[in-house]
């Protein structure tokens, strides 16, 4: 069974920074890219970012971009977001996601969420 | 805004049909797969189609993707109370490098 978990969300104060890990498990993890996916509260989705299965390439939206930085510990079975200088609007549930790649571009299975709260 | 654009809200009845619209450009929807999720409340969205018209195991026929240039619809058959959920509609656009999502319709089943 595939299973995602999310930790390290929290409460932080603006300008701060805060490390979300995703441990994965139920199948061949270096097989897939993974993403970050967040969702404001009362919001749409966002996509935030990207990392392909080997971790050679990144992508992330602007509204994080030079913030946030995504890597991945494939003997761990692991991918992680550090969150710099984080702003008021970043509060939001952020969701790990196992992406469907090559030629396509799909999430088929989601974590269950950790919450980030950025406020004084 | 969101790059890919859904309308806020459809509703129907029990047991009626409804589409749910995704628009977007020839930088995502017009060269790329789509996907659409479905996400009750309180919960983590979950896949109802991929590349466009493909359903995962465990999604029933009632659920069914189109694409047609740069527009993308969700149709939703035999409608039942628990189909009220928020439906998003998915893609990589390649002019951003990014992935993008609608901005979610929120279905009503009246």
């Amino acid at each position: 069974e595939v299973q995602l978990v999310e930790s390290g969300g929290g409460l932080v104060k603006p300008g701060g920074s805060l490390r979300l890990s995703c441990e994965a498990s139920g199948f061949i993890f270096d097989d897939f890219n993974m993403d970050w996916v967040r969702q404001a509260p009362g919001k749409g989705l966002e996509w935030v970012s990207s990392i392909t299965s080997g971790g050679s390439y990144k992508y992330y939206a602007d509204s994080v971009k030079g913030r946030f930085t995504i890597s991945r510990d494939n003997a761990k079975n692991s991918v992680s977001l550090q969150m710099n200088s984080l702003r008021a609007e970043d509060t939001a549930v952020y969701y790990c996601a196992r992406e469907v790649g090559l030629g396509t571009f799909y999430f088929d299975y989601w974590g269950q969420g950790a919450l980030v709260t950025v406020s004084s | 805004q969101s790059v890919l654009t859904q309308p806020p809200s459809v509703s129907a009845a029990p047991g009626q049909k409804v589409t749910i619209s995704c628009s977007g450009s020839s930088s995502n929807i017009g060269n790329n797969y789509v996907s659409w999720y479905q996400q009750l409340p309180g919960t983590a969205p979950k896949l109802l189609i991929y590349d466009n018209n493909n359903r995962p195991s465990g999604i029933p026929d009632r659920f069914s993707g189109s694409k047609s240039g740069t527009s993308a619809t969700l149709g939703i058959t035999g409608l039942q109370t628990g189909d009220e959920a928020d439906y998003y509609c998915g893609t990589w656009d390649s002019s951003l490098s990014a992935g993008v999502f609608g901005g979610g319709t929120k279905l009503t089943v009246l």
